[in-house]
C-alpha cells in the first residue's frame, strides 16, 4: 500500500540558511499535519491543513511556514535556521472521515 | 492543556512475556486516542485506534483498552518477541475537526530480550 512520502530524507544545512521539506500524502487523503520530533522526545505538533485551508496550529515559530498545494502535497518552509531546529520532521495523512493519522518516514534536519 | 504521560518510561522484558503499557492523559474529553511504534531514528507506525465511544481495539497479538472517564489507556502484549523491540508512543485527539492535533506521550521504551 502506499505511505507517506517525504523528501528528503536528510538534510544538513548551516545556521541562518532556509529548508524546504516536502510531503506527499497517500493518495485520496486531503489532510496533512507536520510534527518536530527532537532528540529523546516525542513529536510536537505545528501544523495542519485541510483541503488546502490551515487547519490547526502549534507551537510553529514564527520563522517557519507552511502550505498545502492542490495536489495535496505540503511543503514546510524554514528559514533563518538554528541550532536547536535539528530535529527529525514528520508529515502524516488522513482523509476526511477517517481518523488514523499515517505518518511519513520523516526528514532527519541536521543544522550547523 | 492536554498532557500525556506513559509509564513505564523504559521496559525490559524476557521473551514469551505479557506486558502491559500505561498512558494517561489529563483531559478526558478526548476524540480518540491512538498506539504508536517507533523503531529508533524511523517514522512513526501506527498500531491500534480507540474512538471515545469504543472500550478495547484488538489487533493480533495487540490489545488496546480505553477508559475515558478516568483518563486512561493500556497497550497489551501479548507473549512478545524481540521484534517487539521499540517506543511505543501514545496519543490522542481531542477534536473531531478534519486537520486536528494528536499531543503525544512521551513514550516507553521496550525491550524484550531473547
Amino acid at each position: 500500500a502506499a505511505g507517506v512520502i517525504q523528501s528528503p530524507r536528510h538534510l544538513i544545512k548551516e545556521k541562518r540558511e532556509t529548508a524546504t521539506l516536502k510531503c506527499y500524502p497517500i493518495p485520496r487523503h486531503d489532510t496533512v499535519y507536520w510534527y518536530q520530533q527532537g532528540p529523546g522526545q516525542d513529536p510536537q505538533f505545528l501544523i495542519s491543513f485541510y483541503e488546502k485551508m490551515q487547519s490547526d496550529k502549534g507551537s510553529i515559530p514564527d520563522r517557519f511556514s507552511a502550505q498545502q498545494f492542490s495536489d495535496y502535497h505540503s511543503e514546510l518552509n524554514m528559514s533563518s535556521l538554528e541550532l536547536g531546529d535539528s530535529a527529525l520532521y514528520f508529515c502524516a495523512s488522513t482523509q476526511v472521515g477517517w481518523q488514523t493519522q499515517y505518518f511519513g518516514p520523516g526528514t532527519r534536519l541536521l543544522v550547523l | 492543556k492536554q498532557e500525556v504521560t506513559q509509564i513505564p518510561a523504559a521496559l525490559s522484558v524476557p521473551e514469551g512475556e505479557n506486558l502491559v503499557l500505561n498512558c494517561s492523559f489529563t483531559d478526558s474529553a478526548i476524540y480518540n486516542l491512538q498506539w504508536f511504534r517507533q523503531d529508533p531514528g524511523k517514522g512513526l507506525t501506527s498500531l491500534l485506534l480507540i474512538q471515545s465511544s469504543q472500550r478495547e481495539q484488538t489487533s493480533g497479538r495487540l490489545n488496546a483498552s480505553l477508559d475515558k472517564s478516568s483518563g486512561r489507556s493500556t497497550l497489551y502484549i501479548a507473549a512478545s518477541q524481540p521484534g517487539d523491540s521499540a517506543t511505543y508512543l501514545c496519543a490522542v485527539n481531542l477534536q473531531e475537526t478534519s486537520g486536528s492535533r494528536l499531543t503525544f506521550g512521551e513514550g516507553t521504551q521496550l525491550t524484550v530480550n531473547p
